[in-house]
């Protein structure tokens, strides 16, 4: 069965620092992965994906992730953090199913707090 | 455009109590899904529609039954609730297979 590893449950971070959120994922082929964020009270917003082909992707509000296949890690990435940043980041991994449609696996999610 | 939406926004139970949250989007979109979040577990499927008129199981379906009522709609039905059922439920849509999904601001439910 495939899964998705968010080791860090918080994390904190200076404004203007740069941020890693790690993801690690068990799957038998390349999948679909996907990094979303969830503002309080707020539903999921995507922030970037990877399907194929550059493994380097970039996302919306500064946000990049690379792939990395020998270490089945999705790791997103910020230059400099703002204090909107604060969120709980997801990781998931999409699987196809044999019936049509797909299904998101996600990580138990990172909370990211910024210190002013 | 109002992208996906959910009705209603909170909603307290008691347990044995019976109750249909529901979802629209009006993305034109073929699969629509159900999740359940608990804090510390991510997100879990409950119920997931690929196209109208087909539904299917997901990895937490059990107190739970859907109906796709069509392309827009799909509604997700609490027959007697649990406190175990009490949660944020959220309501997601895609345009095709291994699309991103757009998600719903979600419903919180608490069962007494």
């Amino acid at each position: 069965a495939q899964s998705v590893t968010q080791p860090d449950i918080h994390i904190t971070v200076s404004e203007g620092a740069s941020l890693e959120l790690r993801c690690n994922y068990s799957y038998g082929a390349t999948p679909y992965l996907f990094w979303y964020v969830q503002s309080p009270g707020q539903g999921l917003q995507l922030l970037l994906k990877y399907f194929s082909g550059d493994t380097l992707v970039q996302g919306i509000k500064g946000f990049e992730a690379e792939f990395k296949r020998s270490q089945s890690s999705f790791n997103l990435r910020k230059p400099s953090v703002h204090w909107s940043d604060a969120a709980e980041y997801f990781c998931a991994v999409d699987l196809i199913l044999t019936g049509g449609g797909n299904k998101l696996t996600f990580g138990t999610g990172t909370q990211l707090k910024v210190e002013l | 455009n109002a992208g996906v939406t959910q009705t209603p926004k909170f909603q307290v139970l008691k347990t044995g109590q019976s109750m249909t949250l529901q979802c629209a989007q009006d993305m034109n979109h073929n699969s629509m899904y159900w999740y359940r979040q608990d804090p510390g577990m991510g997100l879990r499927l409950i119920y997931y529609s690929a196209s109208e008129g087909t539904t299917d199981k997901g990895e937490v379906p059990n107190g739970y039954n859907v109906s796709r009522l069509n392309k827009r709609e799909f509604s997700l039905r609490l027959e007697s609730a649990a406190p175990s059922q009490t949660s944020v439920y959220f309501c997601a849509s895609a345009r095709r297979t291994g699309d991103e999904q757009y998600f719903g601001p979600g419903t919180r439910l608490t069962v007494t």
